[in-house]
């Protein structure tokens, strides 16, 4: 079964709307989960990892007013595109893992968003 | 810069023959890699992993080799089976997870 839960799976809505997506620990608890983002025949790039109970760490040339990313439990990070305009549609993932080393992230089924 | 790389999109192979995957990487101080699974619409599944410090770790159907001077990696599926058929990650670990850009399984039967 998932052990990672993201939420929601697909999201449409209208230029300048912010959406705010889910990302769940179900088996165990995270203190650091990571947002990717997807592009077309394009591998995952990492957009930021999330800190739980410290401020998120953002890769060069993410934005991270537009990206704001929250992990608030050792459960839960939220990744929220503010203001979203049709060039962040696109398909964003979260993965966390619990930790240990040489231990395999495991990842969420993704979010398709659509900015229209 | 693309540490990761799969440099075939696609492969096809007959259902009962085995199916290897690819994946080449850069960075000499990855430690940790790993394949996933990916079926539309979902995230990836992990598969297995290898320690840097094996050349070899094997799980059911699934056999990864690690070729650390050539930077190679390699995913062997015996047999190849329908089910199989989805697009295979191979990610290795340095700072961060590097995710190769993936290759489509199609197990023909």
């Amino acid at each position: 079964g998932a052990v990672v839960s993201q939420h929601p799976s697909w999201v449409i809505c209208k230029s300048g709307t912010s959406v705010k997506i889910e990302c769940r620990s179900l088996d165990f608890q995270a203190t650091t989960m990571f947002w990717y983002r997807q592009f077309p025949k394009q591998s995952l790039m990492l957009m930021a990892t999330s800190n739980e109970g410290s401020k998120a760490t953002y890769e060069q040339g993410v934005e991270k007013d537009k990206f704001l990313i929250n992990h608030a439990s050792l459960t839960l990070s939220t990744l929220t595109v503010t203001s979203a305009h049709p060039e962040d549609s696109s398909f964003y993932i979260c993965s966390a893992g619990p930790g240990a080393s040489n231990q395999p992230q495991h990842f969420g089924d993704g979010t398709r968003l659509s900015i229209l | 810069d693309q540490q990761v790389k799969q440099n075939s999109p696609s492969l096809s192979v007959q259902e009962g023959r085995i199916s290897i995957l690819n994946c080449d990487y850069t960075n000499s101080m990855f430690d940790y890699f790993l394949w996933y699974k990916k079926y539309p619409a979902e995230g990836p599944t992990f598969l297995i992993s290898i320690s840097s410090i094996k050349d070899k770790n094997e799980d059911g159907r699934f056999t990864v080799f690690l070729n650390k001077s050539a930077k190679h990696l390699s995913l062997h599926i015996v047999p190849s089976q329908p089910g199989d058929s989805a697009v295979y990650f191979c990610a290795a670990r340095g700072n961060q997870f590097y995710f190769g850009t993936g290759t489509s399984l199609t197990v023909i039967p």
